[in-house]
């Protein structure tokens, strides 16, 4: 199947600082790459849809200026977490879809633990 | 968007099979229904995906009923490595998922 690559697997990074997260497709071209979040126990949350060369649609309550993300090709994605406080502390995850086909699936990477002390 | 319900937690022990049912009563025409896998601190796996009847790989078989407002997954005789969150998910159109709670099931020896 499709490999999703995430870098860093963990970060630790003091409050106020900003930590960038990149998400690869490695072997197919991610047409649209998404973005989650995962708190302990608790269920994948959607935060962003990003499309190559477009800006990102973010989630109902998301806040644009603090997750930005960048879709620069068809294989790489970014989202910067900045100014990053404890609550931003969670599990992120990104997914790749190869094409705009109704069957097609989305690949998900093995995720990025960020805790902010 | 298409809504998902499942139980959210099942036990089992090794060897049986295992059947979870989803619920995607707004499921749309040109909607397709994807389960993952996802284990503690890493990203959901995919398991299969089908449309209309039954679709079988080397991990499980999906069975869709006619009117396709539910799915199965059947995981044939589980061992304990199964045990996980499995999310059942249905693109809503718009290419995103929405994930509801997911069935935790675990597997016992």
């Amino acid at each position: 199947g499709a490999v999703v690559s995430q870098h860093p697997s963990w970060v630790i990074c003091k409050s106020g600082t900003s930590v960038k997260i990149e998400c690869r497709s490695l072997d197919f071209q991610a047409t649209t790459m998404f973005w989650y979040r995962q708190f302990p126990k608790q269920s994948l949350m959607l935060m962003a849809t990003s499309n190559e060369g477009s800006k990102a649609t973010y989630e109902q309550g998301v806040e644009k200026d603090k997750f930005l993300i960048n879709h620069a090709s068809l294989t790489l994605s970014t989202l910067t977490v900045t100014s990053a406080h404890p609550e931003d502390s969670s599990f992120y995850i990104c997914s790749a879809r190869g094409s705009g086909r109704p069957q097609e699936t989305q690949y998900f990477g093995p995720g990025t633990r960020l805790l902010v002390l | 968007l298409a809504k998902t319900t499942q139980p959210i937690s099942m036990d089992s022990y090794e060897g049986q099979e295992v059947n979870i049912t989803c619920s995607h009563n707004n499921i749309a025409t040109n909607d397709y229904i994807t389960w993952y896998q996802q284990f503690p601190s890493q990203g959901p796996r995919f398991i299969i995906q089908g449309y209309k009847t039954k679709v079988t790989n080397e991990v499980a078989s999906l069975f869709i009923p006619a009117d396709r407002k539910s799915s199965t997954l059947s995981l044939p005789r589980v061992s304990l490595s199964d045990t996980a969150v499995y999310y059942c998910l249905v693109d809503s159109g718009t290419y995103k998922y929405i994930f509801g709670t997911g069935t935790r099931l675990k597997v016992l020896a």
